[in-house]
């Protein structure tokens, strides 16, 4: 399958700061990609779907403020996490979609955060 | 009622054992389908997608039924690696502008 880069991998930082976590489509273009959160023992939940070149639609209760999304190539898009609090911390896991809409979406290996 | 509906489990079989889940969804205009794996502490990767006229893949076997908006998946001769959690996923279709719609996953044990 198609190869999707996310980094970092994992990241501890301390409450008040910004994390920056980048998720890169290696091998096709993206030009859908999907930020994703998932506390302990429950499903990925939807935080926002970028398409490249355009803003990001926020899920209702993600604040856009607070979850900087950027995609500004096809290849790349970033998630910042600012002012971080210990209740962000969590697994971030983006994906990526590129070619027709109904194609599956691909994985990066996600991004375990944690704020103290 | 959820778009994406799955039983949370967990199953526990035996090894050798053959087990089935469904996934049920409500839009009836979904397009497409997925089920994908995820292991503890990583991220979901795709197992088959689900087609229209039904998937194999070795021991995996995906159906789509979409009068009854469900689609299944069936394990095999199941093995201890199959150890994981099962995520259905639904391409929601235009009306949904093409989201991608997680169920919550079926975890899925297998014991020796």
């Amino acid at each position: 399958g198609a190869v999707v880069s996310q980094h970092p991998s994992w990241v501890i930082c301390k409450s008040g700061t910004s994390v920056k976590i980048e998720c890169r489509s290696l091998d096709f273009q993206a030009t859908t990609m999907f930020w994703y959160r998932q506390f302990p023992k429950q499903s990925l939940m939807l935080m926002a779907t970028s398409n490249e070149g355009s803003k990001a639609t926020y899920e209702q209760g993600v604040e856009k403020d607070k979850f900087l999304i950027n995609h500004a190539s096809l290849t790349l898009s970033t998630l910042t996490v600012t002012s971080a609090h210990p209740e962000d911390s969590s697994f971030y896991i983006c994906s990526a979609r590129g070619g027709a809409s109904d194609t599956e979406a691909f994985f990066g290996q996600g991004t375990r955060l944690t704020v103290v | 009622r959820k778009e994406v509906e799955q039983d949370p489990g967990p199953f526990n079989v035996p090894e050798g054992a053959t087990v089935a889940f469904n996934c049920t969804y409500s839009n009836s205009a979904s397009q497409s389908f997925f089920w994908y794996r995820q292991d503890c502490r990583k991220e979901p990767k795709l197992l088959m997608s689900v087609y229209s006229s039904g998937n194999e893949d070795g021991r995996f076997t995906a159906q789509l039924n979409r009068a009854s908006q469900y689609i299944s998946l069936l394990i095999r001769d199941s093995k201890l690696s199959d150890s994981a959690t099962y995520l259905c996923v639904v391409n929601g279709g235009l009306d949904s502008n093409y989201q991608l719609i997680w169920g919550a996953g079926t975890k899925l044990i297998i014991k020796p």
